[in-house]
Formats: structure tokens, sequence, C-alpha cells
């Protein structure tokens, strides 16, 4: 069954560091992966996606993800967080079936 | 020029009422989606229309019906709204390689 597991619920990172969001999925064919940022009230925006080629792709805002087929993930990664990133992230994964499946969510609070 | 429009932001309602929510997209695309956000953020599928044809229907309650005047537009009306219909509901619209452009939401309370 196709499944997009983000093992951190909430994550807290002060200002300025490092960030990296889990993000595992089960598929049974070659995926195509999306991590996705919700602020407060407002819709999803695509922060970047993954269909095939370089395993390390850049997004907007200054995230980049890894695919790492062998784990079956898509971690998100950001080297400086900015107090603005605090948000909810989600990862999700589709392919020809045109289905998203998303993941529960993992909550970003920035400190000061 | 806003990608996917969704009206009304809010909605507020009582039990038993009947309600839509009107989407429109200006991207081009051919699929759209409805997706219910419950209050623990977890996002499902409900439908999803190509070319104002109905591709994926997520065990819906048929007081949801979906309907889609044209491959731009993409409604959905609820009949006898209950308590449990409280949620977000965002419509999206599907780019070349699965990648969905959502609307900024339909905060729905029933009283």
């Amino acid at each position: 069954a196709q499944s997009v597991t983000q093992p951190d619920i909430h994550i807290t990172v002060s200002e300025g560091a490092s960030l990296e969001l889990r993000c595992n999925y089960s598929y049974g064919a070659t995926p195509y992966l999306f991590w996705y940022v919700q602020s407060p009230g407002q819709g999803l925006q695509l922060l970047l996606k993954y269909f095939s080629g370089d395993t390390l792709v850049q997004g907007i805002k200054g995230f980049e993800a890894e695919f790492k087929r062998s784990q079956s993930s898509f971690n998100l990664r950001k080297p400086s967080v900015h107090w603005s990133d605090a948000a909810e992230y989600f990862c999700a994964v589709g392919g020809n079936t045109g289905k998203l499946i998303f993941g529960q969510g993992t909550t970003l609070q920035v400190k000061p | 020029d806003t990608a996917v429009s969704q009206t009304p932001k809010y909605l507020v309602t009582q039990m038993g009422n009947d309600k839509s929510i009107k989407c429109e997209q200006n991207l081009g695309h051919d699929t759209m989606y409805w997706y219910k956000q419950d209050s623990k953020k977890f996002l499902k599928i409900m439908f999803s229309y190509n070319n104002k044809e109905l591709i994926i229907n997520e065990t819906v309650p048929n007081r949801f019906s979906p309907k889609s005047p044209d491959k731009a537009h993409l409604n959905l009306h609820i009949n006898s709204l209950e308590l449990g219909d409280s949620a977000v509901y965002f419509c999206a619209s599907e780019g070349r390689y699965n990648e969905q452009f959502f609307g900024p939401g339909t905060r729905l309370t029933v009283l």
C-alpha cells in the first residue's frame, strides 16, 4: 500500500540552526515526491519536487531534499532556519495514478 | 493573478443546511481535486476531475457532490451538513508531473 510517514510530529529549532525534516514513503513504482509548506490559515505551497534524475533537488526559500531510494526516504533540509519558516510541512508521494498521498505533517517551531 | 482561487474563505452554517464551495484555476490544467483537512491537519483526497469527468471518488458520503462545468472550475456542494463536516476544504489543480497547486482553503464550521 502507498503511504507516507513523517516520524516527527513537532520540531523546534533555534533561528539560524540547520533543519532536517524526515519523510519515509512506501510506493510500488517509481515515486514522484513532494514537500509542501502550510503557514497558519493558508493553503499549501509547493517547496520542491522530485521526478527523476539528480537525487538532490533544490526548492524555493533555500530548501533542498535528497531522494534515497535504498532508504525510501526524501528528507527536507535547510542550512539556516529563519523565523518565517515556522509552519506545517507535508511530504507527499504520487506517481502515474494521479493521487497524492500526504504524510501527517511536521510542525516546525523556530526559537529566537 | 491567483492561480487557484476558492470562495468563500469562511463558511459558518447550521446542521442540516446545504452549502456550496467554488473553485477556479487559471493554470490551464486538466485535472482538479478536492481535499479535506481535519482538525489534526491530516489531508485526505475526496474527489478528482479530469477535463470535467470524475476520475477519483474516495468513498465520500453522497451528501457531497462535486460539479465541474468546465475544466477550469470544480465546485463542491454539500447537502444536509453534519457536525463532522467541519474542516478546511482545499481545491487543487494538477500540473504535468502530479504536482498540485492548492487554493487558499475554505474553513467550514457546522454548528
